[in-house]
């Protein structure tokens, strides 16, 4: 098993510009979530999936999109990147719900100038 | 909604000290409770989580957490660190119901780092 993976690992955009991080896991879980991680904020939910088709929002969901079309891709859209979406983001996916181990990818460190 | 508060922000021993890493939650329902740990530049991967029954769980690291219903806490510890547990730590909670169902709330995170 691949696990949980991630693209790009790196990226720098221009303000305005629009991107899509891609996710990706293996595992045939139903739950997926996107986090970005700021320093000293902790990890705060973006948008997150209960099931292929089925999404909602998180904690700071502005300026971002998601989609899942299905169970294995869950990819997230910035629509016109600001530099305070400067982060690292984290993917994340999980069997069940509420009770259950969240497996991590390795992260996509973004930049946006 | 819930709430998470991690009280250090960084905390520095020395190899073969004990530690403890402070976590205290708000939630108006019933939660799980979870640590993470993240190495540097890696995902986050779960040391222990607190469902139910005993209120004392085990790392097979050496890690343990005793959820405090009454002090809403649930510090983690360990006897005696190693250089390798050099890494940031993060408390996290997931309610057991109302809309936010299903999510994670994370701490700020505690930096733990090990001198020799």
């Amino acid at each position: 098993n691949a696990g949980v993976t991630q693209t790009p690992k790196f990226q720098v955009l221009k303000t305005g510009q629009s991107m899509t991080l891609q996710c990706a896991q293996d595992m045939n879980h139903e739950y997926m979530s996107w986090y970005r991680q700021d320093p000293g904020m902790g990890l705060r939910l973006i948008h997150y999936s209960v099931g292929a088709g089925i999404t909602d929002q998180g904690e700071v969901p502005n300026g971002y999109n998601v989609s899942r079309s299905t169970t294995e891709d869950f990819p997230l859209r910035l629509l016109s990147a600001a530099p305070s979406q400067t982060s690292v983001y984290f993917c994340a996916s999980s069997y069940g719900g509420t009770r259950d181990e969240q497996f991590f990818g390795p992260g996509t460190r973004l930049t946006v100038l | 909604a819930q709430s998470v508060t991690q009280l250090d922000s960084q905390v520095p021993v020395f190899e073969e000290a004990p530690v403890e890493l402070r976590c205290n939650y708000s939630s108006s329902v019933s939660v799980y409770l979870f640590w993470y740990v993240q190495y540097p530049n890696q995902g986050l991967q779960l040391l222990l989580k607190y469902l139910s029954g005993s209120t004392l769980v085990e790392s097979i690291n050496g890690f343990e957490a005793e959820f405090n219903k009454s002090q809403t806490s649930f510090h983690l510890r360990k006897p005696s660190v190693h250089i390798s547990d050099t890494a940031e730590y993060f408390c996290a909670v997931s309610a057991l119901g109302g809309t936010s169902y299903g999510k994670l709330t994370f701490g700020q995170g505690t930096i733990l780092t090990v001198h020799p």
